[in-house]
């Protein structure tokens, strides 16, 4: 799997976007940006993931640049909750044998009223 | 419902004794996994399960004994505990491959051997 890196940690405000960036320079065509959090004390949980287009849902929106070298994690109004350890995990499309996820050491997070 | 859920959540014991984590999720997911958070809080797996087939075993001791009764449970059974073997343990599942799916993890176990 390719590497990726992340600043080691980050402030924001609470109800301010919090945008996390993610390198993953050595990415290859078939393999997914993903992101999880782990908030204290709790399983990791899932964010998003995307390919190459850009993708939003309920909890953050994923922004892929063209070159799919890097990409950011967007949270649009964090609150207290969000803070927590944010992972980005570069992974293959499903293979046979495709079934672990490697986590790095991730961005903490910490969102200050 | 809770998803993914491990018992027990905290495990005290002391060096040599033998011990077990059990597992279930009801998410209907064919891939179970364990993974092992250590005091540096890097979350590494240990081992996967497909359809209770054994598919990573991720150079864990064998002292370490993954047991899949069935799809829906994956239990881990720790024989010789040393104090190394203290960590935050996570049970997690999916459906298929984590290529394309996103893995629901459970609470953890936190395992202290003394």
């Amino acid at each position: 799997d390719a590497k990726t890196t992340q600043p080691t940690s980050m402030d924001c405000a609470e109800g301010r976007a919090a945008n996390l960036p993610c390198n993953h320079s050595t990415i290859s065509g078939n393999e997914y940006v993903y992101w999880y959090r782990q908030i204290h004390s709790q399983g990791p949980q899932y964010i998003i993931h995307g390919l190459k287009n850009n993708e939003t849902n309920e909890m953050a929106s994923l922004i892929i640049t063209e070159d799919r070298k890097s990409s950011t994690l967007i949270l649009p109004h964090a609150t207290l909750r969000d803070t927590a350890v944010y992972y980005c995990i570069v992974r293959v499309a499903p293979l046979i044998n495709d079934y672990k996820l490697s986590f790095g050491a991730g961005t903490t997070v910490t969102v200050r009223a | 419902d809770t998803a993914v859920s491990q018992t027990p959540k905290y495990l005290v014991t002391q060096m040599g004794n033998d011990k077990s984590i059990k597992c279930e999720q009801n998410l209907g997911h064919d891939t179970m996994y364990w993974y092992k958070q250590d005091s540096k809080k890097f979350l590494k797996i240990m081992f996967s399960y497909n359809n209770k087939e054994l598919i990573i075993n991720e150079t864990v001791p064998n002292r370490f004994s993954p047991k899949s009764p069935d799809k829906a449970h994956l239990n881990l059974h720790i024989n010789s505990l040393e104090l190394g073997d203290s960590a935050v343990y996570f049970c997690a599942s999916s459906q298929g491959g984590t290529g394309n799916t996103e893995a629901f993890f459970g609470q953890g176990t936190r395992l202290t051997v003394v």
